[in-house]
């Protein structure tokens, strides 16, 4: 079965400073890999999303990830926080030929992210 | 296009009492899966109805059980209720991999 490990458990950060959130999963097979975000009060919303093709992927409101098979990580960058960054991040892992697990979406266990204005 | 919405938002049961959760997915959604989000965790994968048949399980008892209906909302129904079944329950639809999640229904079970 797969898991997935969020390193940081809570980062504060000044506006303009950059992130990096750390995501790794223990998987050895092919995996599709998702970066959610939790706002204050809303619900979980797809950052960014990993199938295949080009390792960096680019999603919404300026963040990315890069995908390294090698290291089984799937990290979330951002170059400048804002204060409206304040939230909570899950990364996910869904391993698609898994057989029993083939649908299922497996968690981390999230990283609460803190912008100081 | 109106998302995924659950019902009630929140719920407050007493231990042994049984609840049931209701979600209508996204508009052309055909898959609805369901989450337990204990605080300070991540979502943990219930089951995924698909075709009106739990079509996957993740490790919960059997306490836990669902129905999709043919428009494809679904219910999730707890049984026999525990102190620890407090937590948030997440509803999502997909027609692929995606899945696209509800605000969630918070459960207290006192």
């Amino acid at each position: 079965a797969q898991s997935v490990s969020q390193h940081n458990h809570h980062v504060i950060l000044s506006e303009a400073a950059s992130l990096e959130l750390g995501c790794n999963y223990s998987y050895g097979g092919t995996v599709n890999l998702f970066w959610y975000v939790q706002y204050p009060g809303q619900h979980l919303q797809l950052l960014l999303k990993y199938f295949s093709g080009d390792p960096l992927v680019k999603g919404i409101k300026g963040f990315e990830a890069e995908f390294i098979k090698s290291k089984f990580s799937f990290n979330l960058r951002k170059p400048s926080v804002q204060w409206s960054d304040t939230a909570e991040y899950f990364c996910a892992v869904n391993a698609p030929y898994s057989g029993a697990g083939s649908y299922q979406l497996t968690f981390g266990k999230g990283t609460k992210l803190s912008v100081i204005p | 296009d109106a998302g995924v919405t659950q019902s009630p938002t929140h719920l407050i049961k007493t231990r042994g009492q049984q609840v049931t959760l209701r979600c209508s997915p996204k508009s052309g959604h055909d898959t609805v899966s369901w989450y337990q989000q204990a605080l300070g965790q991540g979502p943990q994968f219930i089951f995924q109805y698909y075709e009106e048949e739990e079509r996957q399980r993740g490790n919960f008892p059997d306490r836990f059980s669902g129905h999709q209906f043919p428009n494809y909302s679904s219910e999730l129904n707890v049984n026999a209720l525990l102190l620890g079944d407090s937590a948030l329950y997440l509803c999502a639809s997909s027609r692929s991999t995606e899945q696209f999640f509800g605000p969630g229904t918070r459960l207290t079970v006192l």
